[in-house]
């Protein structure tokens, strides 16, 4: 299966302000995901990233707060901005490969906390 | 749209023993139902899925049964052992091409602790 890696692994960050998360991928894939997972969680799907076009967020989540990119078929990502102590979570991103497969793998994930 | 509910939230079992975990779905559509193992500080693993024209699948000692006609699916872990002790996810999706339901629920999740 394909290498998923994030960036930052972790970050602490003050409320009102925005981080960037990068997602990069060894090889190319057509399908990209960002999911949240708070404390004691599950994963809950914000966005599938299209490359070359519009993210597609589920209900709850909006392009102001989470605004993705996806400039090509490795790399995508997902910044959180305007940050408050809710949006204290873990964020993974996540690929299907073979693009027609059904199996979906994820990314080590990035731990932010939000003061 | 899709929603996936899982139970127990916690089980607890005898090393050795075997471990159920059940989930339901609500998309009579979903036909794509993997299983997640989740250790602590890390990320969740694909540890075995079936699709929605099989009954059963096998691996080793974990066992995953499908039916169709009830919409639900459970997990079976025979022998379990301490490092079987994690966060176990079902999910449900919908086949990939589908347009916009291409896309993989989680249910919420069970706590399985082995006990020596």
């Amino acid at each position: 299966s394909a290498v998923i890696s994030q960036k930052p692994s972790r970050d602490i960050c003050q409320r009102g302000t925005s981080l960037t998360i990068q997602c990069q991928v060894d090889s190319q894939v057509t399908m990209m995901f960002w999911y949240r997972q708070q404390p004691g969680q599950s994963l809950t799907l914000i966005a599938t990233a299209n490359q070359g076009s519009e993210a597609t967020y589920e209900s709850g989540f909006v392009i102001d707060k989470f605004p993705i990119s996806r400039p090509n078929l490795t790399f995508s990502t997902l910044t959180v901005s305007n940050m408050s102590p809710e949006d204290s979570s873990i964020y993974l991103c996540s690929v299907r490969e073979p693009a027609l497969s059904y199996e979906q793998y994820f990314g080590p994930g990035t731990r932010l906390t939000v003061t | 749209g899709e929603n996936v509910e899982q139970h127990p939230s916690t089980l607890s079992v005898q090393e050795g023993d075997s471990a159920v975990i059940k989930c339901t779905y609500s998309d009579s559509a979903s036909n794509y139902f993997p299983w997640y193992k989740q250790e602590l500080g890390k990320r969740p693993q694909l540890i075995i899925d079936i699709r929605s024209n099989v009954g059963e699948k096998k691996d080793q000692r974990i066992a995953v049964t499908l039916n169709k006609t009830a919409k639900h699916f459970s997990l079976h872990i025979t022998e379990t052992q301490p490092e079987d002790s994690a966060v176990y996810f079902c999910a449900a999706s919908i086949t990939p091409g589908r347009s916009s339901a291409s896309k993989i629920i989680f249910g919420s999740g069970t706590r399985l602790s082995i006990r020596p």
